[in-house]
């Protein structure tokens, strides 16, 4: 059962146009999204975060939106750079069992082309 | 200040094989958790350890074991390996506060024969 979707398997942009990256959870419990980058042979990144009490977080080129009520959340990444070029996992966290963990999706293959 | 590191980089196990998998968290960091990452998969949450004391699990079997030590730095332990536990080990370190970011290591990779 995939608590976190990202039915987006890869993106292609052009360099200089806006990245939008798209996130879907099913679990109601969730109250903290995150967004990591993962380059090939390295752990992933922390990007930007978003609590459940806010619709937008913004730093500087990354701006994480979160619908709460769709359960949805987005990445928006302008301008794309080709550094910019990695997988992206969207990741929620909500205390589960007096516990707290990171559910991460899929991950989408971003590539921005020059 | 030092990053997560993780050891080996890269290892190869049979069959019903033991393996352990190590970690030196962040300095500063007394909250560690390990991952599992299956190819085209997300990370996958395993357990948790704050100070020394396994502090949530996800849905893995008690083959998968761990320990964290004085000094913060971690071990997974897998028993009985399986074909399905090929995969990217990665570790996690953070302070433990609820927002506190996870800073991830590279990884181990596992390949089970």
């Amino acid at each position: 059962d995939q608590q976190v979707k990202q039915n987006s398997p890869s993106l292609s942009v052009q360099e200089g146009r806006i990245s939008i990256l798209n996130c879907d959870h099913t679990n109601s419990m969730f109250d903290y999204f995150l967004w990591y980058k993962k380059y090939p042979a390295e752990g992933p990144t922390f990007l930007i975060s978003i609590s459940s009490i806010k619709d937008k977080n913004e730093d500087g080129r990354f701006t994480v939106f979160l619908n709460k009520s769709a359960k949805h959340l987005s990445l928006h990444i302008v301008p794309s750079q080709p550094g910019d070029s990695a997988v992206y996992f969207c990741a929620a966290s909500g205390y589960q069992g007096g516990s707290e963990k990171l559910v991460f999706g899929k991950g989408t293959k971003l590539t921005v082309n020059p | 200040e030092t990053g997560v590191t993780q050891s080996p980089t890269h290892l190869i196990k049979t069959r019903g094989q033991q393996v352990t998998l190590r970690c030196s968290s962040q300095s500063g960091h007394n909250t560690v958790s390990w991952y599992q990452q299956a190819l085209g998969q997300g990370p996958q949450f395993i357990f948790q350890y704050y100070r020394e004391e396994e502090n949530g699990r996800g849905n893995f079997p008690p083959r998968f074991s761990g320990l964290q030590f004085p000094n913060y730095s971690s071990e997974l332990n897998v028993n009985a390996l399986e074909l399905d536990d090929s995969a990217l080990y990665l570790c996690a370190s953070s302070g433990g506060g609820r927002t506190d970011t996870q800073y991830f290591g590279p990884g181990t990779r596992l390949t089970v024969l």
